[in-house]
């Protein structure tokens, strides 16, 4: 069964203060690791696609990378408005399009 | 460009009521995903349309049902509503094929149990 664990559940950074958020998955083989940002009562909003291991993209402030067990979403010097729920999502080759999702890592910043 | 769209917004039913949820995907799209968000959660998938029929099911029971209409849009029926129920309901889009494996949200129904 494919899982995915999200660490921490909940960051709290001051502005500017950088830091990473992990994403642990299992899966049988790895289609795409989908990050999404959920502002309250919102729906995700896509962010980045990886594919496979050592594949980083980079939007704004966010990085992205991938390694075969797991995944960090870089936050570099984060102001306010980067305070939301970032998901993260395993597609499985044998599981067909369905995304499965970790529990979320909920982020704070303060000014 | 016109994203992903669901309505309504927000619903209150009772207990034992039926209730349809619908969802527009995003222009070009033509596959439909259903996932159920509890609050705190991470989304749960449902099921999944394309060509007008199911092709893929979570772990959810019958009374969770659906269609997708030649337009590609979609509705979603639940019945015999039960209070575990209430949760944000999120309909996502992609296109089928290779690469089209991102999925868009739309801005989900909030769906009240009473």
């Amino acid at each position: 069964e494919d899982q995915v664990t999200q660490s921490p559940e909940a960051l709290r950074l001051q502005e500017g203060e950088s830091s990473s958020l992990n994403c642990s998955y299992t899966v049988s083989g790895l289609r795409g690791l989908f990050w999404y940002r959920q502002d309250p009562g919102k729906g995700p909003e896509f962010l980045f696609t990886l594919y496979s291991a050592g594949e980083e993209k980079e939007k704004e402030r966010l990085k992205a990378t991938l390694t075969k067990k797991e995944s960090f979403l870089h936050i570099t010097a984060p102001k306010p408005e980067d305070s939301a729920t970032y998901l993260c999502a395993v597609q499985a080759t044998n599981a067909g399009n369905m995304l499965t999702f970790g529990g979320g890592t909920r982020l704070m910043v303060k000014p | 460009d016109a994203g992903v769209t669901q309505s309504p917004t927000h619903l209150i039913k009772t207990r034992g009521q039926q209730v349809t949820l619908r969802c527009s995907p995003k222009s070009g799209h033509d596959t439909v995903s259903w996932y159920q968000q509890a609050l705190g959660q991470g989304p749960q998938f449902i099921f999944q349309y394309y060509e007008e029929e199911e092709r893929q099911r979570g772990n959810f029971p019958d009374r969770f049902s659906g269609h997708q209409f030649p337009n590609y849009s979609s509705e979603l029926n639940v019945n015999a509503l039960l209070l575990g129920d209430s949760a944000l309901y999120l309909c996502a889009s992609s296109l089928a094929g290779a690469g089209g494996w991102t999925q868009y949200f739309g801005p989900g129904t909030r769906l009240l149990v009473l």
